[in-house]
């Protein structure tokens, strides 16, 4: 099938902290993926996206590389601070069309 | 990019009722989406909705249960008709912007008593 599994949340980690939520994906041949945040009281704002095999999608210092091999895209960020706090949604393009298929969401909390 | 207006941002209905929800976008644009996020679950696709022609539907969703209106490029309706509690969730509009950019609205967090 096609589909997105992301890891549940709610992740918690301290400022500073490395932070991976991680992301895998079933489909039909090289579907572009992109990675959502919601941040509170917000509507859904594309984070970073990839669009073939061994791209990497990067902004505001989160990162996710497209492996083909392990059909991941898993989402990182070296350092987190409090304003990353939001819930983070994995997608990826459905075949030959138009649509995205989304994540169930994972909540991440930083506190200082 | 495009600057998405939805309202109501919230409300809370009688079951047996419709709401109409709004979506308002700054710029001209030939798709637009209608998504639903539930508690727990994933954005799921309901609609996809163009101008001058009838909106496609997802399998699970019907047009009597969610007619949606779009009278022109800038703006469309989703409305939730004869509504139970298994229709409380949050409504979403988007539209996808040139480079498989989805720019969404704030979202219609709606609970049926």
């Amino acid at each position: 099938g096609n589909s997105v599994t992301q890891m549940e949340g709610p992740v918690t980690l301290s400022e500073e902290a490395f932070l991976t939520i991680n992301c895998t994906y079933t489909a039909t041949g090289y579907p572009s993926l992109f990675w959502y945040v919601q941040y509170p009281g917000e509507g859904l704002q594309l984070l970073l996206k990839a669009t073939k095999a061994d791209d990497k999608g990067s902004n505001k210092g989160f990162e996710a590389t497209y492996r083909k091999e392990t059909t991941s895209f898993h989402l990182e960020k070296g350092s987190v601070q409090v304003s990353d706090s939001a819930v983070y949604f994995c997608a990826r393009r459905g075949f030959n069309t138009d649509k995205l298929i989304f994540g169930t969401g994972t909540r991440l909390q930083v506190f200082p | 990019s495009a600057v998405i207006s939805q309202k109501p941002s919230r409300d809370i209905c009688q079951r047996g009722t419709s709401l109409t929800i709004q979506c308002q976008v700054d710029s001209q644009v030939t798709m637009m989406f209608w998504y639903r996020q539930q508690p727990g679950q994933s954005l799921t696709l309901i609609a996809t909705a163009n101008q001058g022609s009838e909106a496609t539907y997802e399998s699970g969703f019907v047009i009597d249960k969610f007619p949606i209106s779009r009278p022109n490029l800038t703006f469309s309706t989703l409305t939730v008709s004869n509504m139970s509690p298994e229709d409380s969730s949050i409504y979403l509009c988007s539209v996808e912007a040139p480079g498989e950019k989805l720019f969404f609205g704030s979202g219609t967090q709606l609970s049926v008593l």
